[in-house]
């Protein structure tokens, strides 16, 4: 079936403007994630969604980050106002459910460059 | 706080050489943990986890908790195993979020 989608591929933007990342994840999947994949500094863990609760918000750096996930599919990531220290690789990962035994799967990601 | 480290960021080895790619975590409790690959132009993707003690396109790995380390290893490198690897960390309590290493990149030469 289909993976984990995510749009755009690729943005430019210029500072202080937002933007809007979307990820469309494997469907029947409840749980969902974002992560940022900067340059030599690996993956970080920015948001999780599961189901219905409360989301886990603990890894977004600041408050000009936002995401939500409407009817426990789609998810948006919004980056108000950004900054040149922004640009990085922005990955969504989906699995089935939050056990310990559950695959997360990845997008392929948005590449954001901030001018 | 929890933590993984890779200390290598690059490593080079000959076709059919051993490979190991080291990776250290911090965590006082019970980790679970993960080896993520990405092949050039592809999606990052799980290679194996420690608790399923598989070995997966001849690599394997195994949880030292004395030393904290979850080393990947592959007695003959191919050269298709060129990739950037991830170490991850999955911690209770932390729901189901994963901490990652920085990465290793592993170039295979013929």
């Amino acid at each position: 079936g289909a993976g984990v989608s995510q749009s755009p591929s690729n943005k430019v933007t210029e500072k202080g403007k937002d933007v809007e990342l979307r990820c469309d994840p494997i469907s029947g999947h409840t749980a969902l994630y974002w992560y940022r994949q900067s340059l030599g500094q690996g993956l970080e863990f920015l948001i999780y969604f599961q189901g219905n609760s409360a989301p886990d918000k603990s890894g977004l750096p600041s408050d000009r980050f936002s995401a939500e996930r409407t009817g426990g599919s789609v998810s948006t990531l919004t980056i108000q106002r950004t900054q040149q220290e922004d640009s990085a690789v922005y990955l969504c990962a989906s699995s089935r459910g939050p056990g310990q035994q559950e695959t997360q799967y990845f997008g392929p990601g948005t590449r954001l460059l901030v001018l | 706080a929890q933590r993984v480290t890779q200390p290598e960021k690059l490593l080079s080895v000959f076709k059919g050489a051993p490979v190991e790619l080291k990776c250290n975590y911090s965590y006082s409790g019970s980790p679970e943990l993960f080896w993520y690959v990405q092949y050039s132009r592809q999606r990052l993707q799980l290679l194996l986890r420690h608790i399923s003690r598989e070995s997966i396109k001849g690599f394997t790995a195994d949880l030292n908790k004395g030393e904290t380390s979850f080393h990947l290893k592959k007695p003959f490198a191919q050269e298709e195993d060129s990739a950037m690897y991830y170490c991850a960390l999955r911690f209770s309590g932390g729901y189901n979020k994963l901490i990652f290493g920085a990465g290793t990149r592993l170039a295979v030469h013929p």
